[in-house]
């Protein structure tokens, strides 16, 4: 079975870090570029930041630049997502998404929760 | 960055009308859109990709037009299954990705 599964999420203080995870399998891990896609509570989806195959290219939101490192390791079959200085605004589910050619998000995690608060 | 409108924000129908749903993006992405259903609490699921094209495992009475700027999705029959949060998301420009506001269709 295709799979996403996340983990990592908890409460954190503002200007504190966080590093999510995202184990993928069913599928040839390598083969995809991945994404991270959060949505705030009772918000709309938000696109976070997407990193290639072989993590050549790398793209982030303004929202989260210079702040969120996204990485992965093909060995390990995981995407991860590290967050630091965050904020308020930060709080949501994260998701990892895997694209297809046309570039829609055809698998999906179940989601982690990360809350920013004091 | 492109944006994505959706109309209506909210709709109310019955189980078995036809309902349909638009997305405006600000400027042409040609047939680089796609459509996902979100139900509460969950994950979304993809119904559609570009534009058109219908999701392995999606039911047919989803379906997806238009191209360039102005986009629809139509469900044909609604079933009670089908009440959820949609949204649309285009991947013509990227990065980044953008998603419509959503459409939540409740039960009349």
């Amino acid at each position: 079975e295709v799979q996403l599964v996340e983990s990592g999420g908890g409460l954190v203080k503002p200007g504190g870090s966080l590093r999510l995870s995202c184990a993928a399998s069913g599928f040839t891990f390598s083969s995809y570029s991945m994404n991270w896609v959060r949505q705030a509570p009772g918000k709309g989806l938000e696109w976070v930041s997407s990193i290639s195959s072989s993590s050549s290219y790398i793209y982030y939101a303004d929202s989260v630049k210079g702040r969120f490192t996204i990485s992965r390791d093909n060995a390990k079959n995981s995407l991860y997502l590290q967050m630091n200085s965050l904020r308020a605004e930060d709080t949501a589910v994260y998701y990892c998404a895997r694209p297809t050619g046309a570039d829609a998000f055809d698998i999906w995690g179940q989601g982690t929760m990360v809350t920013v608060s004091s | 960055d492109i944006q994505m409108t959706q109309s209506p924000s909210s709709v109310s129908a019955s189980v078995g009308d036809r309902v349909t749903i638009t997305c405006r993006a600000s400027q042409g992405i040609s047939s680089w859109l796609a459509w996902y259903q979100q139900k509460p609490g969950k994950a979304p699921k993809l119904l559609i990709y570009a534009a058109s094209s219908l999701q392995s495992g999606v039911p047919s009475r989803f379906s997806g037009s238009g191209s360039g700027t102005d986009f629809t999705l139509t469900i044909s029959s609604l079933q009670p299954e089908d009440f959820a949060t949609y949204y649309c998301q285009q991947a013509n420009s990227f990065p980044p990705y953008t998603f419509g506001q959503g459409t939540k269709l409740e039960i009349k």
